[in-house]
């Protein structure tokens, strides 16, 4: 089975920008969670999506959102990017609910100059 | 609300030789899992092994082993044999049951460093 797949790897965005980033689950997982990793904030929990709702949300501001599609993959948008949303961005999905074992993407590394 | 707390920023260890990462938790949910990951310098974070709070017996994946010691809450990974691919960075997790707890909270994280 093919893992969790992140696209794209790398951005360079400025500031002021916005960003969208594309997560596609493990085949038949249905829950995808995604999280933000920074040196000084380290590992922190954005939102989590189940057949197109989202079901919990971490304490981000308004300009961090997601959807996720019939189809299960799920993307995120940041808009009005600021130097400090600079992060890995890690998407995980499970079966069907984060309660279970979360596998993990590549992430995605996002620069704002 | 949920904490981990890993005390090890970073550990140095001769290859062969046994580890064991540290990790305490606190939440106040009944029923939790635990987990722990690994994130090599890719980035990708690398599902290790889980611990469901009511488990009695303690996890064993390979020369992974969770010492599992509730009334501590402590969740403590062990290395079997390192290997030098067992450099990364570690990082202890759960999650709760109840509602808004159902998300992965991490600790900081040990780097863990195998010398030949």
């Amino acid at each position: 089975k093919a893992g969790v797949t992140q696209t794209p790897r790398y951005l360079i965005k400025t500031r002021g920008q916005q960003v969208t980033l594309s997560c596609s689950p493990i085949s038949g997982h249905r829950s995808v969670s995604w999280y933000q990793q920074t040196p000084g904030q380290g590992l922190q929990f954005l939102f989590e999506y189940f057949s197109e709702t989202q079901r919990n949300k971490g304490n981000f501001p308004g300009r961090f959102s997601g959807r996720q599609f019939s189809n299960s993959r799920s993307e995120m948008n940041v808009s009005t990017l600021e130097l400090g949303d600079s992060a890995l961005y890690l998407c995980a999905s499970s079966p069907w609910s984060p309660k279970e074992t979360q596998y993990f993407g590549p992430g995605t590394r996002l620069l704002v100059l | 609300a949920q904490k981990i707390t890993q005390t090890q920023p970073g550990m140095f260890v001769q290859e062969k030789e046994a580890v064991t990462l540290d990790c305490t938790y606190d939440t106040s949910d009944q029923s939790y899992g635990l987990f722990w990951y690994k994130q090599p310098s890719s980035g990708e974070m690398i599902f290790l092994i889980y611990q469901g709070s009511y488990d009695e017996q303690n996890a064993t994946e390979g020369r992974y082993s969770l010492n599992f010691q509730k009334a501590r809450k402590s969740a403590n990974l062990v290395i079997s044999a390192s290997q030098l691919g067992d450099s990364a960075m570690y990082f202890c997790a759960m999650r709760g049951d109840n509602f808004g707890n159902e998300k992965l909270t991490f600790g900081t994280g040990t780097r863990l460093t195998i010398i030949p």
